[in-house]
């Protein structure tokens, strides 16, 4: 159990080019959350996993978004065709169950020039 | 249309004294409230958090109080410590489909000052 990881953490990239995220959550705990968070705002929910299945996903995920996660373990996050709007920092939880059973990993701030 | 609103961007507070954080929500069918605290360059973690239909709920230095009818719930940090220093977050759990998630305020940065 050594926490959710998070890579790369930082990103830089140019207006039009793919990026790719990747989160590793706690080993065991099936759920999986994925957040963005822009300057000044929290946190705001982007997709949902139960295992390998995506459950839900906000309208704030365009068609140029898209997540998976194989096998129920790591999830990756992608965005085609980068956007200066898409900068933000990019958050990935998993849920142990509980109240407090929501870890969050350090992020990936990306920021697109 | 913002669920979970924290309208005070920052507060200032010195060493020893109370720090208060405001929460506002307009959805009566969350069912718990949490505070986060977050660093630089850290995620978010858990702090404390109060179940629906209890009305306060304490640890250590930290309270946190909800008033359901005026649907505002706030966090006190008695006494304040700079390590405190850090933004906090309000976040209400909603469940929908059989899952719930967070959802969050836009933050409060709170600094202590010796």
């Amino acid at each position: 159990d050594t926490g959710v990881s998070q890579n790369p953490r930082h990103k830089i990239t140019k207006r039009g080019q793919n990026v790719t995220f990747r989160c590793d959550p706690i080993s065991e705990h099936n759920r999986l959350y994925w957040y963005r968070q822009t300057l000044g705002q929290g946190p705001e929910f982007l997709t949902y996993f139960q295992n390998e299945a995506q459950l839900e996903k906000s309208r704030l995920l365009s068609d140029r978004f898209s997540a998976e996660r194989p096998k129920g373990s790591f999830s990756t996050l992608e965005i085609q065709r980068t956007e200066q709007g898409d900068s933000a920092m990019y958050l990935c939880a998993d849920y142990a169950g509980g109240i407090d059973g929501y870890t969050f990993g350090s992020g990936t701030r990306l920021t697109v020039v | 249309d913002q669920q979970v609103k924290q309208n005070s961007p920052s507060l200032s507070v010195q060493e020893g004294r109370i720090s208060i954080l405001n929460c506002d929500y307009t959805n009566s069918m969350f069912d718990y409230f949490l505070w986060y605290k977050k660093y630089p360059a850290e995620g978010p973690t858990f702090l404390i958090s109060i179940s629906s239909i209890k009305d306060k709920n304490e640890d250590g230095r930290f309270t946190v109080f909800l008033n359901k009818s005026a649907k505002h719930l706030s966090l006190h940090i008695v006494p304040s410590q700079p390590g405190d220093s850090a933004v906090y977050f309000c976040a209400a759990r909603g469940i929908s489909g059989g899952y719930n998630k967070l959802i969050f305020g836009a933050g409060t940065r709170l600094a202590v000052h010796p």
